[in-house]
């Protein structure tokens, strides 16, 4: 059985510092990688989609990587703002159906 | 280019009633999604919908229930509810494929009474 898990749970930096975000997962035979940023109450926003063969994925200043070998993902934060703060999720894809989820990690940016 | 809408937004129920919920996928989708999330989890997959047919399911019971209509729209239904069955439930489109990315609604915040 798929599990993903995140750490931090929680995490509270100040404005303009880089950041890491973690993610492991159980089973390696996944299709891609999505992570996404959900505000209070809200639903899902997809930042980044690493297909299973794929290393790495950029978008202005997120950063994911994918080691499949290793049940590993990373999302890089750089230049943190304010209006970062969220609740980031990560989650596989197993059976080319089912997106399996972390619990997600709670970023607090302080201005 | 339309996104995914869920509707309603909120809707409170009691113990043992039924409940329907909606969804419109993006355009030019023709696979639907359902998650259950709730507070302080992550989403959890109920199933997915793809040529009006069931095409996959979590863990939930029969009293979970879904529908895909020809224009790739989709219901939730959930009979008897419990009050466990309070979350936000999420809606996500894709096209059919391995690894086509999920596209999420707002989703559809219930709460069991």
């Amino acid at each position: 059985k798929q599990e993903v898990t995140q750490i931090p749970a929680a995490l509270s930096v100040p404005e303009g510092e880089n950041l890491v975000l973690n993610c492991s997962f159980t089973d390696s035979a996944i299709y891609n990688l999505q992570w996404f940023r959900q505000d209070p109450g809200k639903g899902l926003t997809s930042l980044l989609l690493i297909q299973s063969s794929q290393r790495e994925q950029t978008s202005g200043r997120l950063n994911a990587s994918l080691d499949k070998s290793s049940g590993r993902s990373t999302l890089y934060i750089a230049a943190s703002q304010p209006g970062d703060s969220a609740t980031y999720l990560c989650a596989v894809l197993q059976g080319a159906q089912k997106l399996v989820f972390g619990q997600g990690t709670r970023l607090t940016i302080n201005p | 280019e339309t996104g995914v809408t869920q509707s309603p937004t909120h809707l409170i129920k009691t113990r043992g009633q039924q409940v329907t919920l909606r969804c419109s996928s993006q355009s030019g989708h023709n696979t639907v999604s359902w998650y259950q999330q709730a507070l302080g989890q992550g989403p959890q997959f109920i199933f997915q919908y793809y040529r009006e047919e069931e095409n996959g399911r979590g863990n939930f019971p029969p009293r979970f229930s879904g529908l895909q209509f020809p224009n790739y729209s989709s219901e939730l239904n959930v009979n008897a509810l419990e009050l466990d069955d309070s979350a936000l439930y999420l809606c996500a489109s894709s096209l059919s494929g391995a690894g086509n990315e999920q596209f999420f609604g707002p989703g559809t915040r219930l709460t069991v009474l």
